[in-house]
C-alpha cells in the first residue's frame, strides 16, 4: 500500500527566511505522480503542483521550488524568502496509476507559520 | 470558469437526518472525487468517478453513505442518517484526467448535532 509521510508537523519561522518542508512517499508502483496542495486558514485546498514519477527535474515557480529525488522517494518543498501570506497547512499527495481506479493518499500535512 | 462549486457551505444537522452534499465540477473535467477532512483522520478519499462511472468507493465508510453522479455537471453525496461522528468538512474535487492535480471545491463543513 502506498504511504505519504510529513515527518514536520509544525514548522516556524520569521519572514524572508527559506524553509523546506519534507515529504517521502512509499509506493510499489513503478508509475505514480506527487503532488504538494496548500491549505491556508481559510480552509480551501489549493493545487501547488503535479510530477510524475518519470521527470526528476526540480521546478521552480516563483518562490517556490520542488526537489524531487527518487533514489530517496522524496519530494520536498521549499520556500524562499518565506511570506505571512505562505502560513498554511501543506499537504504532499501520492497518486499511483496503475490498474483498477485511482488510489489517492494524502500524508498528514505540515503546519506553517511565517511569522513577520 | 467558477472552479468547482460545492453547497451547502455550512450545514447542521440533527443525528438521524438524512443530508445531501452538492458537487459541480469544473466542465470538461471528467474525474470528480469525494474526500472527507477531519483532525483525526486527515484527508481521507470516499469515492471516485470517472466518465460519471464510480471507479472506487472503497473509501465509502459504511452503507449509511451514498454517491451518485447522474450527469458530467453534478454529484451527490447524501448520508441516510448521519451521525455526529459524520461531522466533517467534506471536499469534492474534480480533474481533467485520473492521475489528479485536483481542482478542489470550498469545501461544506458539516455538523451533525
Amino acid at each position: 500500500a502506498q504511504k505519504v509521510t510529513q515527518a514536520q508537523t509544525e514548522i516556524s519561522v520569521v519572514e524572508k527566511e527559506d524553509v523546506t518542508l519534507d515529504c517521502v512517499y512509499e509506493t510499489r508502483d513503478t508509475t505514480y505522480y506527487l503532488f504538494w496542495y496548500k491549505q491556508p486558514p481559510s480552509g480551501e485546498l489549493v493545487f501547488l503542483i503535479r510530477r510524475n514519477s518519470f521527470d526528476e527535474q526540480n521546478e521552480i515557480s516563483g518562490r517556490y521550488s520542488w526537489n524531487f529525488q527518487k533514489s530517496t522517494s522524496s519530494f520536498n518543498f521549499t520556500i524562499t524568502a518565506s511570506q505571512v501570506v505562505d502560513s498554511a497547512v501543506y499537504f504532499c499527495a501520492l497518486s499511483e496509476a496503475s490498474s483498477y481506479g485511482q488510489n489517492f493518499v494524502f500524508g498528514p500535512g505540515t503546519r506553517l507559520s511565517v511569522l513577520p | 470558469d467558477a472552479g468547482v462549486i460545492q453547497s451547502p457551505r455550512h450545514e447542521v444537522t440533527e443525528m438521524g437526518q438524512e443530508v445531501t452534499l452538492r458537487c459541480k465540477p469544473i466542465s470538461g473535467h471528467n474525474s470528480l472525487f469525494w474526500y472527507r477532512q477531519t483532525m483525526m483522520r486527515g484527508l481521507e478519499l470516499l469515492i471516485y468517478f470517472n466518465n460519471n462511472v464510480p471507479i472506487d468507493d472503497s473509501g465509502m465508510p459504511e452503507d449509511r453513505f451514498s454517491a451518485k453522479m447522474p450527469n458530467a455537471s453534478f454529484s451527490t453525496l447524501k448520508i441516510q442518517p448521519s451521525e455526529p461522528r459524520d461531522s466533517a468538512v467534506y471536499f469534492c474535487a474534480s480533474s481533467p484526467d485520473r492521475a489528479g492535480g485536483y481542482t478542489f471545491g470550498s469545501g461544506t463543513r458539516l455538523t451533525v448535532v
